[in-house]
């Protein structure tokens, strides 16, 4: 069965650092997609980045930026010039391969706050 | 389009009583999700509806849950005789998925969430 591991529950960053959150993946499949979501206090999940397991360049969208790491099944995300709206939580799942729908696999999440 | 819409958003009920959460995706999505996140945790997929059939339950979704999505549009799940560890934030998410697109990076745009207490 698939498994993501958040291993930090949270994280402190000053506004304008960057920061990285750790995400690693456990699958025996070859074809997955990995995602990063983010939570803030209102509730909804906002999608922020996809990285596909054959996509040989590392995701990024913005500020956000996906280091992927395939033999070492990490999927890092990487917030570049950190902002006070970016405090919330930060999801990190994985979608069941060969499903044709979007069951996803969320690991426990890690609660970042920005600080100015 | 105001996005996926979820009522209520918050529930408090006794344990014993029938509770009903409604999703309003996005119009033109024809696919929709109901996950459930407790305390602490990342979200669990529940159920799945392509249009109005429902295609997938997880194991999670016991036999005092039902979800309906009659037209193909907006949904309901109820959930029977509730118990406290029903406590919980579902979350409704929706999807357009295009016959012959591969469903990879598909995201899905998720609803605010119904908080469920159960005393």
């Amino acid at each position: 069965a698939q498994k993501i591991t958040q291993t930090q529950p949270g994280m402190f960053v000053q506004e304008k650092e960057a920061v990285t959150l750790d995400c690693t993946y456990d699958t025996s499949d070859q074809s997955y997609g990995l995602f990063w979501y983010k939570q803030p206090s209102s509730g909804e999940m906002i999608f922020l980045i996809y990285q596909g397991s054959y996509d040989e360049q590392n995701a990024t969208e913005g500020r956000y930026s996906l280091n992927f790491q395939k033999a070492r099944k990490s999927a890092n995300l990487v917030i570049s010039a950190s902002q006070l709206g970016d405090s919330a939580m930060y999801f990190c799942a994985m979608r069941e391969p060969d499903t044709g729908f979007q069951k996803l696999v969320f690991g426990t999440g890690t609660r970042l706050l920005v600080s100015p | 389009d105001t996005g996926v819409s979820q009522n209520p958003r918050h529930k408090i009920t006794k344990r014993g009583q029938n509770v009903t959460f409604r999703c309003d995706p996005i119009s033109e999505h024809n696919r929709l999700y109901w996950y459930r996140q407790t305390l602490g945790q990342g979200p669990e997929f529940l159920t799945y509806f392509q249009n109005e059939a429902q295609l997938e339950k997880s194991r999670l979704l016991s036999d005092r849950f039902s979800a309906e999505r009659p037209k193909g549009s907006f949904s309901t799940l109820e959930i029977q005789r509730t118990e406290q560890g029903d406590s919980a934030m579902y979350l409704c998410a929706s999807s357009l998925v295009s016959t012959g697109t591969s469903s990879g990076a598909n995201v899905l745009t998720f609803g605010a969430g119904s908080r469920l207490t159960v005393l």
